[in-house]
């Protein structure tokens, strides 16, 4: 069974820093797919990056990028240039060729101050 | 526009009752999922649909029913509510299954 983990509950940065969190997870899959996902104070649940786990480059969308060590079974988010709408709770998730949906780690709450 | 639009936003209803929840997506997807998010517990998959009328259980169905008659609608449904249920509901949709699934508003439910 996939199982995705967030160690990290809460980080607060400076605005225009860079803020990083991790991510682990578990599968016996050789094949899945990882994703990141933010969700605001309203409550939106918002895509923000993926990564294929046959690829080696680390993927990049925007000041979001990822930091994938496969044999660490880690995908870690990076957030380069913080700014104050990039508070949020961000979710790491995961979906092999098994599973039924993705899997959600609990999240990590960062919040940005001026 | 692509969007998963989920009614009622929010939703009060007494133990015992029936509930419907109702999910739609104007992008033609064909999988489309119902979470629900409780504090400490994340998001966890309720059932998931292949295409009309093709639904799986997901991680915890128990209590829960769906029905997808067409692609674009996707309903869950509690029959005979529990203040256990009381959660906020995602409905999610995507082109395929290893496409990142797009979320609704989600649905605020509080079963008294």
């Amino acid at each position: 069974a996939q199982k995705v983990t967030q160690t990290q509950t809460s980080i607060s940065v400076m605005e225009k820093t860079t803020v990083t969190m991790d991510c682990v997870y578990e599968t016996q899959d050789s094949s899945y797919f990882l994703f990141w996902y933010k969700q605001t104070a309203s409550g939106e649940i918002v895509f923000l990056i993926r990564q294929d786990s046959y690829k080696k480059e680390n993927a990049t969308v925007g000041h979001y990028s990822l930091n994938f060590q496969k044999p660490k079974s880690s995908i870690g988010l990076i957030i380069t240039a913080t700014q104050i709408e990039d508070s949020a709770v961000y979710f790491c998730a995961m979906r092999d060729n098994y599973a039924q949906g993705l899997t959600f780690g609990l999240g990590t709450r960062v919040s940005v101050f001026p | 526009d692509m969007k998963v639009t989920q009614m009622p936003r929010y939703l009060i209803k007494r133990m015992g009752e029936n509930v419907l929840l109702e999910c739609g997506q104007d992008m033609s997807h064909e999988t489309m999922y119902w979470y629900r998010q409780d504090p400490g517990l994340g998001l966890q998959l309720i059932y998931i649909s292949y295409d009309v009328d093709s639904n799986s259980e997901g991680d915890i169905p128990k209590g829960y029913r769906v029905s997808r008659k067409k692609r674009e609608h996707f309903s869950l449904i509690l029959d005979s509510a529990k203040t256990n249920q009381t959660s906020v509901y995602f409905c999610a949709s995507s082109l395929g299954t290893h496409q990142a699934p797009l979320f609704g508003e989600g649905t605020r439910l509080s079963v008294l």
